[in-house]
């Protein structure tokens, strides 16, 4: 089945900086990546996602770039904010009716003043 | 939208004791999944629901959990009998158009098993 790794597993960035986040998939045949945040003791929210027929994707402050062949993509948030820190999850899902989406380990970032 | 309800917010229990977990989809929504979040083992896709019927139940962890969706608008997950191991926050999710849709999450219940 599908494995995703997530580093790191947590993050300290000073506030305006930008803050990186980087995982892996293994399953060739997974072609959608959802990322998620989730602040503490709430649930986890949709803040970005890519398909596979494209590398990037962006939202104001927040990009992820897609790379099939090395199976990797990555969640890039430009001038972070306080509101910023929290556990970002990502997940890859391959299409069919067995398939699931596996969620990364997730990152924990801190946006320090 | 209410988005997605769940209930009970918070449940302690006993080990031994049966636990029902309830979800209501967002209205209109045809897939539900039910998560299991700890830290040990983040978050995991217990069961997969579409149009009612469940698709995909391989993360249920064994027999002592079943989940059922008896109606577009109702599923539950229960756990007979409960073990202290159980203790998670358990997430309802729900899409509109299957797994590769936008999965919105509810509030989590926190279960406690004693």
């Amino acid at each position: 089945g599908e494995n995703v790794e997530q580093h790191p597993s947590t993050l300290s960035v000073q506030e305006g900086d930008s803050a990186v986040i980087k995982c892996t998939y293994s399953d060739s045949a997974s072609n959608y990546f959802p990322w998620y945040k989730q602040e503490l003791g709430k649930r986890p929210q949709l803040i970005i996602d890519i398909r596979s027929n494209v590398g990037e994707k962006k939202d104001q402050r927040i990009a992820v770039t897609l790379n099939k062949t090395a199976k990797h993509f990555s969640l890039h948030i430009t001038e972070t904010q306080p509101e910023d820190s929290a556990v970002y999850f990502c997940a890859a899902l391959a299409t069919g009716t067995a398939s699931k989406l596996t969620f990364g380990t997730g990152t924990r970032l801190q946006v320090t003043l | 939208d209410a988005g997605v309800i769940q209930s009970p917010r918070h449940e302690v229990t006993e080990m031994g004791q049966e636990v029902t977990l309830r979800c209501k989809p967002i209205s209109g929504h045809n897939s539900l999944f039910w998560y299991r979040q700890t830290m040990m083992r983040g978050l995991e896709l217990l069961i997969y629901f579409n149009n009612n019927v469940p698709i995909d139940d391989s993360g249920m962890p064994e027999d002592r959990f079943s989940a059922k969706m008896p109606n577009a608008s109702f599923s539950t997950l229960k756990i007979q009998p409960s073990e202290p191991r159980d203790s998670a926050v358990y997430f309802c999710a729900s899409s509109s158009g299957g797994k590769i849709d936008t999965q919105y999450f509810g509030p989590g219940t926190r279960l406690t098993v004693l």
